[in-house]
């Protein structure tokens, strides 16, 4: 079975500064990851994936993420955050099973302040 | 056009009711599913359906019932409604279930149980 960790539930961060949200997975198998991004009052929106391949992801918004096998781990980063970024990060993993599960972590709100 | 929607989008109702919650994708997708999101914001699968197939039916009480007419539609039945209900209801889409472009959402349907 698959788990997800999101290592911080909260990040603050002012704008323009760099930030990276953690994400940890737990996996028998090989794994697809992926970052979801949720406004308030919406549904989630892909910010990206990581299928196969090099292990640096772009995503949306200037967003990208990188696979570490050796350590379990997908964390998110942006160079330079904005206001409209504000939300809550969802990380998920895939199994790549038959099933089309996706199991997501806990979320982290990102706090981004004048 | 809304790919994923979702209505209604609020729902109160009391304790005991039953009540539906329908879904319709236009992305021609052949998989769809059921989230509860909870109020820490946690998502957790309760049902998926393929091409009209039930293929995911986690731990969910029997009073959540979910039917897919087509592979468009995936509608939640809830009968007897209880305070727990209260959540946030997301339904998903994907194309195939190993999951290579992730879900597609929709905005979510904000239930509460008086």
């Amino acid at each position: 079975a698959q788990s997800v960790t999101q290592l911080d539930s909260q990040v603050p961060v002012f704008e323009e500064a760099p930030v990276e949200l953690r994400c940890n997975y737990s996996s028998s198998v090989s794994v697809y990851l992926f970052w979801y991004v949720q406004y308030p009052n919406q549904g989630l929106q892909l910010l990206l994936k990581y299928l196969s391949g090099s292990t640096l992801v772009k995503g949306i918004n200037g967003f990208e993420a990188e696979f570490n096998k050796s350590q379990t781990s997908f964390h998110l980063r942006k160079p330079s955050v904005h206001i409209s970024d504000t939300a809550e990060y969802f990380c998920a993993v895939s199994d790549r099973s038959n099933t089309g599960k996706l199991i997501f972590g806990q979320g982290t709100t990102l706090q981004v302040k004048p | 056009d809304t790919a994923v929607s979702q209505t209604p989008k609020y729902l109160v109702t009391q304790m005991g009711n039953d009540k539906s919650i329908k879904c319709e994708q236009n992305l021609g997708h052949d998989t769809m599913y059921w989230y509860k999101q909870d109020s820490k914001k946690f998502l957790k699968i309760m049902f998926s359906y393929n091409n009209k197939e039930l293929i995911i039916n986690e731990t969910v009480p029997n009073r959540f019932s979910p039917k897919s007419p087509d592979k468009a539609h995936l509608n939640l039945h809830i009968n007897s409604l209880e305070l727990g209900d209260s959540a946030v209801y997301f339904c998903a889409s994907s194309q195939g279930r190993r999951l290579n472009y992730g879900y597609t959402f929709g905005s979510g349907t904000r239930l509460t149980v008086v």
